[in-house]
């Protein structure tokens, strides 16, 4: 059972380039976010997901793109990257009744942009 | 906003248990209390959550006051490999809620 996976682990980018960072979970989890964490903070919802074919804002989505063709993955896009978008990110998901199930978490990208 | 207050850090001798607090003294009849660590910048970890009872796994206890505005986090035996940023959460539960707003956490000190 491999969870939630998000690929690549690391990504070194240059200013301006687009890139698009990977999550897939096998659990068939409704609810899917993304989070990004900067140093000695917690971390901060991007965009979510309840379903396919529904995404929504969360606190920090500007310069973020999402979409969720399918239940499985959820996609993060980077359209032009800014230094302030180093960070490390995290996906996680949530089964259904999603407010009382617990989230499971990724092990992370770790995106540097120069 | 967090709708939680913790302490920054605290200190917990090994074998001994990690009590950790929480206030949440806003928190709504259908928000669920959760607990989450980070060790080192790994992805978060569920430990526990509950509504307004008290709840116990195979990591943790979670004690809810019966007033819902405060609770504790007890780890009973605490280890080395337990040190780690504590995240204490509220979150709307069922289909309507989702969103973990993380404040900045406890961060545990395990010592020998």
């Amino acid at each position: 059972n491999a969870g939630v996976t998000q690929t690549p682990k690391f990504q070194v980018l240059k200013t301006g380039q687009s890139m698009t960072l990977q999550c897939a979970q096998d659990m068939n989890h409704e609810y899917m976010s993304w989070y990004r964490q900067d140093p000695g903070m917690g971390l901060r919802l991007i965009h979510y997901s309840v379903g396919a074919g529904i995404t929504d804002q969360g606190e920090v989505p500007n310069g973020y793109n999402v979409s969720r063709s399918t239940t499985e993955d959820f996609p993060l896009r980077l359209l032009s990257a800014a230094p302030s978008q180093t960070s490390v990110y995290f996906c996680a998901s949530s089964g259904q009744g999603w407010g009382n199930q617990p989230q499971h978490f990724g092990d992370g990208t770790r995106l540097s942009i120069l | 906003d967090a709708k939680t207050t913790q302490p920054t850090s605290m200190d917990c001798a090994e074998g001994r248990a990690a009590n950790l607090p929480c206030n949440h003294s806003t928190i709504s009849g259908n928000e669920y209390v959760y607990w989450y660590r980070q060790i080192h910048s790994q992805g978060p970890q569920y430990i526990i959550h509950g509504l307004k009872n008290n709840e116990t796994n195979e990591m943790a206890s979670l004690i809810i006051t019966e007033d819902r505005k405060s609770s504790t986090l007890i780890l009973p035996h605490a280890t080395l490999r337990d040190t780690a940023v504590y995240y204490c959460i509220v979150r709307v539960g069922g289909n309507q809620g989702g969103k973990l707003i993380f404040g900045q956490g406890t961060e545990l000190s395990v010592k020998p």
